[in-house]
């Protein structure tokens, strides 16, 4: 059973501060890995797909890495802004399955 | 392109009672998906269709959940004989291809 785990729970950064999030996932077979940002009572918002023969995808200040064998993805997050406060979530669809599997996330707060 | 609609925004319901939420999803998206997300934890996949034909199911749809997409178009989950337990939010997504666009969630709170 694929189970995705985010590292750390939740971080808080002084704005302007380079940061990175965490994820793993157990089983190594998946389709493609997305970051997902979500904020408080609302649905999520797509930020990052990364298909799994890709290593990185990049966009404006976001970058994510994939590295499928050792079963990591790094969320980089660069010179944070109060307004990128969220929870980040990480999820992977799994090869022959339609669904994602999601971890807890991480709960992002950047102080002005 | 108006984005994955979901309604009503929030709903309470009495324990027993029987609720229905309703999914529009992008027009030419013809795949469909709903998760159940409880605080503090990730989305979790209840089922997913492909235009008119539901191909997965989870688990975690009991008995008492149905989901239907007539026509291929938009999608109703239907919870009956509710329990303190279904209180969540509930999440609907589409996709044509690769990525998923979701909704801003139906809120369920079991009272």
């Amino acid at each position: 059973k694929q189970e995705v785990t985010q590292i750390p729970a939740a971080l808080s950064v002084p704005e302007g501060e380079n940061l990175v999030l965490n994820c793993s996932f157990t089983d190594s077979a998946i389709y493609n890995l997305q970051w997902f940002r979500q904020d408080p009572g609302k649905g999520l918002t797509s930020l990052l797909l990364i298909q799994s023969s890709q290593r990185e995808q990049t966009s404006g200040r976001l970058n994510a890495s994939l590295d499928k064998s050792s079963g990591r993805s790094t969320l980089y997050i660069a010179a944070s802004q109060p307004g990128d406060s969220a929870t980040y979530l990480c999820a992977v669809n799994e090869g022959g399955s339609e669904k994602l599997v999601f971890g807890k996330g991480t709960k992002l707060t950047v102080n002005p | 392109d108006t984005g994955v609609s979901q309604n009503p925004r929030h709903k309470i319901t009495k324990r027993g009672q029987n609720v229905t939420f309703r999914c529009d999803p992008i027009s030419e998206h013809n795949r469909l998906y709903w998760y159940r997300q409880t605080l503090g934890q990730g989305p979790e996949f209840l089922t997913y269709f492909q235009n008119e034909a539901q191909l997965e199911k989870s688990r975690l749809l009991s008995d008492r959940f149905s989901a239907e997409r007539p026509k291929g178009s938009f999608s109703t989950l239907e919870i009956q004989r509710t329990e303190q337990g279904d209180s969540a939010m509930y999440l609907c997504a589409s996709s044509r291809a690769y990525g998923y666009t979701f909704g801003s969630g139906t809120r369920l709170t079991v009272v």
